[in-house]
Order: structure tokens, then sequence, then C-alpha cells
């Protein structure tokens, strides 16, 4: 059974840092492509980015809104994926899944994020 | 960036009734568009991938049409656990991968 785990949400102030961790398992990982999609409260799905597998390079793509701020990384020896997010501002807040890509037809269950005073 | 336009924002009816969904795209995607279901408080779960082609475990009252910019979910015979909202995303041009803002489907 494919399982995606989030975990590190919580309450952070504006300017702050979190990162943000998906444990993968019941796939090979390592093959596979994944992204962070978040969902802010009472709003619709946003892509943040993505990451692709090694053997396809390893790289990374971002929405314009997280560019410079986020960054996306992967541990395939741990299989999880990271999301690493500094600058925060209150328009970062929500519920941040993480998901296989290009289509998501694995999701976990979300991790939220509030960035508030 | 491709926008991708959802109509109507809600749509109100009743079970058994057919409800036709639409995701207009600014330019074409070809037939990369997937939607995605989701109830209050859940997981989004994807329903149909590559314009046309039903996820595992999705039932067959749920299809997919369409390709280049004008896409249609149509789910069939509603029954009452399909009222959701539901999203379409495009992975054709990308990045970024983007989704449409979501049509609300309530029972009337």
């Amino acid at each position: 059974e494919v399982q995606l785990v989030e975990s590190g949400g919580g309450l952070v102030k504006p300017g702050g840092s979190l990162r943000l961790s998906c444990a993968a398992s019941g796939f090979t990982f390592s093959n596979a492509w994944m992204t962070w999609v978040r969902q802010a409260p009472g709003k619709g799905l946003e892509w943040v980015g993505l990451i692709k597998s090694k053997t396809d390079g390893g790289t990374t793509d971002y929405a314009a809104p997280v560019k410079g701020r986020f960054t996306i990384s992967r541990d395939d020896s741990k299989n999880t994926l990271y999301l690493q997010m500094n600058s925060l501002r209150s328009e970062d807040t929500g519920v941040y899944y993480c998901t296989s890509a290009p289509d998501s037809l694995y999701w976990g269950q979300g991790t939220l994020v509030t960035v508030s005073s | 960036e491709i926008v991708l336009t959802q109509s109507p924002a809600t749509l109100s009816l009743s079970p058994g009734e057919r409800a036709t969904l639409s995701c207009r795209a600014s330019q074409s995607v070809s037939s990369y568009l997937a939607w995605y279901q989701q109830k209050p408080g859940q997981v989004p779960r994807l329903l149909i991938y590559d314009a046309s082609t039903r996820a595992t475990g999705i039932p067959a009252r749920f299809s997919g049409s369409g390709s280049g910019t004008d896409f249609t979910l149509t789910i069939s015979n509603l029954e009452p656990e399909d009222f959701a909202v539901y999203y379409c995303q495009q992975r054709g041009i990308w990045p970024p991968i983007t989704f449409g803002q979501g049509t609300r489907l309530e029972i009337k």
C-alpha cells in the first residue's frame, strides 16, 4: 500500500523558516517524481513545485510565488521528500500536501502551516 | 502560465442526474489534463488523467473528454457521495503545473 506521511507543519512568524518532510512507502521512491501542493484555508489547490527522480536529472521547478524562498529536496536512502520554506509570509498559510507526480495519484494527509505573528 | 477556467463555479443537481463540468485552458495543453475530486475535510482524489483515462478504482460513471483547450468531466447518474468540489489540472505546458479554481457540485 502506498503511503505518504507529511510532518513538520506548525505556527511560524512572518519571515521565519520551516522544513516539511514527507515519508514515502509502498513504492520505489527513488524512481518517482514528487510534488508539493498547498491549499489555503477555504481556497483551491495550488502547485508549489516538483522534483524529478535522480535518474531523470533530479531537477526542481517551482511556482512563481515561492521561487527563491522554497527548496524541494529528496533523500532516496530515507525515502523522504523535503520542502524547506524560508522567508515565510502570511499568504503561505495552508495545508501542504506531498503527492506523486506528474499526475497526483497518491497524496499524503497534509500538514498545516500557519504563518502569523 | 496556463490559466485554467472552470465553469460553472457552482452546479446544483439532484441525485440520479447528469453533471457536466467544463475546464478551458488559455493555450493548448494537448491531452495533459487531469480531474480531481475533493470532499470537505478530505484529501483530493485523482479521477481522470490524460483527459479521458480513469484512475484505478474510479467508477465508470465518471468520464472525461476533450483535448487542446476544452475539456469536460461528465458524471452520469449522480450518487450522493459525488457532491464535492472538482478541480482540473494541466501539465501540458509547465512549469508551472496549474489548477483550475474548482467547481462546487452541490445537492439541489
